[in-house]
């Protein structure tokens, strides 16, 4: 499709439970990002890859985070053992490969609201 | 390292009135890119523009325009006689050429909070 698909739109877990949330990206698009954003503020970035292969994984918290892109699946992003202050909004994005033009223009998908009670 | 700094977290115009967002970036590298998007009430990000380290020309599209000043690293936006739909929060995001960065990630600002007051 020419969207970016995540579900749900909205999560919501109590303290400890765990969080999985799904991102299916553009077809044909190579990358795919994660984001949080807590309170409409700044985008934090969690991990991206290229296909299905992990390509910057500097922003996720290791030991609660978790994601995956496999091959004809959509992609995951898991959070096992939920915080509070994990409530926020995750933001999946996808791009085509990186050209000789450059950076590609980033297509967000509409954002899944996880909110941890 | 990457950064990108929006001072200005909150702006209140009257509809009509001309405002500038400032986007402040910080690089290492030469070649890199810099963005716009726009997130309205709603929460979708929307893209507005796309720049490149080597293109410094302004640009201009419809209300919107854009001033690209490498010397200060700078990349302020400016909405000439603003209209409440304008209202949203607008960030500034940058990357860096894999090939130069080994990495591919967009680093955002803060975002500036924008409301048009009709």
């Amino acid at each position: 499709g020419e969207e970016v698909a995540q579900t749900p739109k909205h999560l919501v877990r109590g303290e400890g439970q765990k969080a999985k949330l799904y991102c299916a990206p553009i077809k044909g698009h190579s990358y795919v990002f994660w984001y949080q954003q807590v309170l409409k503020n700044e985008f934090k970035f969690l991990i991206s890859f290229q296909n299905e292969n992990v390509f910057d994984e500097t922003g996720m918290p290791k030991e609660r985070f978790s994601a995956k892109c496999l091959p004809n699946s959509p992609c995951s992003l898991e959070i096992q053992a939920t915080k509070l202050e994990d409530s926020a909004v995750y933001f999946c994005a996808s791009s085509p490969r990186q050209g000789p033009s450059g950076a590609n223009v980033l297509t967000f998908g509409a954002g899944s609201r996880l909110t941890v009670l | 390292a990457q950064k990108v700094t929006q001072a200005q977290t909150e702006i209140s115009v009257v509809e009509k009135e001309d405002v500038t967002l400032d986007c402040v970036y910080e690089t290492r590298d030469t070649t890199y890119y810099l963005f716009w998007y726009k997130q309205p009430p709603s929460g979708e990000l929307v893209f507005l523009i796309r720049r490149n380290s080597f293109d410094e020309q302004n640009e201009i599209s419809g209300r919107y325009s854009w001033n690209f000043q490498k010397s200060t690293s700078s990349f302020n936006f400016t909405i000439t006689a603003s209209q409440v739909v304008d209202s949203a929060v607008y960030f500034c995001a940058l990357s860096e050429a894999i090939w130069a960065s080994g990495t591919y990630k967009y680093i955002f600002g803060t975002g500036t909070r924008l409301k048009v007051l009709a």
